[in-house]
């Protein structure tokens, strides 16, 4: 069974510019996690989506990140503009349901010059 | 405010030794305490999880220990290997973990040979 899906693996940009992120989560998994990881941290929740309803953005910086689940599966994160203390991992993770255990992807790097 | 506070930030053991891992939290409604695993360059991996009903819970060469009065939990890698040699970050969450994982800010663990 294949795993959560992210990319791209690696993403360098120059701030202020935008960029988005995308996951495919485990098929069948209807609760969907993003999370940043700093260096040296544990991951921190972003906002988490039951199906295609966000039910957990209060850690979602919205004036310029946002986030979208189309259908109910995959995921799409967006960050406009970037500024340089976003750069870090940015991680998807899926479960069957909130209450069972999540399933972490290898993440996105992201690095902003 | 760090919810749950993890050490030692890193430990260094021999072959074939015990290592441990320390987490403490705050928020007695935590009812779900999971370890997860992770390798560099990819995303945490879940070790094993236990819910406070029970004080011990072994997996394999892992044991997770739970004090609830003391708002304590630890992780025990037995015949610690080589292999083992990764960041182990403990994390709590209330409601089955239905609500958002907390996570510890991890222990960067190195086995020697």
């Amino acid at each position: 069974e294949a795993g959560v899906v992210q990319s791209p693996r690696y993403k360098i940009i120059e701030k202020k510019q935008p960029v988005a992120f995308w996951c495919n989560p485990i098929s069948g998994h209807n609760t969907l996690y993003w999370y940043l990881q700093n260096l040296g941290q544990g991951p921190e929740l972003l906002i988490r989506y039951e199906n295609e309803e966000a039910v957990d953005d209060s850690q979602l910086p919205k004036d310029r990140f946002s986030a979208e689940r189309l259908k109910g599966v995959d995921s799409t994160l967006k960050i406009q503009p970037a500024e340089l203390g976003d750069s870090a991992v940015y991680l998807c993770a899926s479960s069957l349901e909130s209450t069972e255990p999540q399933y972490f992807g290898p993440g996105t790097r992201l690095l902003v010059l | 405010q760090q919810q749950v506070k993890q050490s030692p930030q890193s430990l260094i053991v021999q072959k074939g030794g015990i290592s441990i891992i320390n987490c403490a939290y705050e928020n007695t409604a935590f009812d779900y305490f999971p370890w997860y695993q992770q390798f560099p360059g990819k995303g945490p991996a879940l070790l094993i999880a236990i819910r406070p009903d029970v004080s011990e819970k072994k997996e394999g060469r892992f044991t997770i220990s739970f004090n609830k009065s003391a708002k304590q939990f630890s992780l025990h890698i037995m015949d610690s290997q080589p292999g083992d040699s990764a960041t182990y970050f403990c994390a709590a969450s209330n409601r089955g973990g239905s609500e958002k994982l907390v996570f510890g800010k991890g222990t960067k663990l190195t086995v020697n040979p």
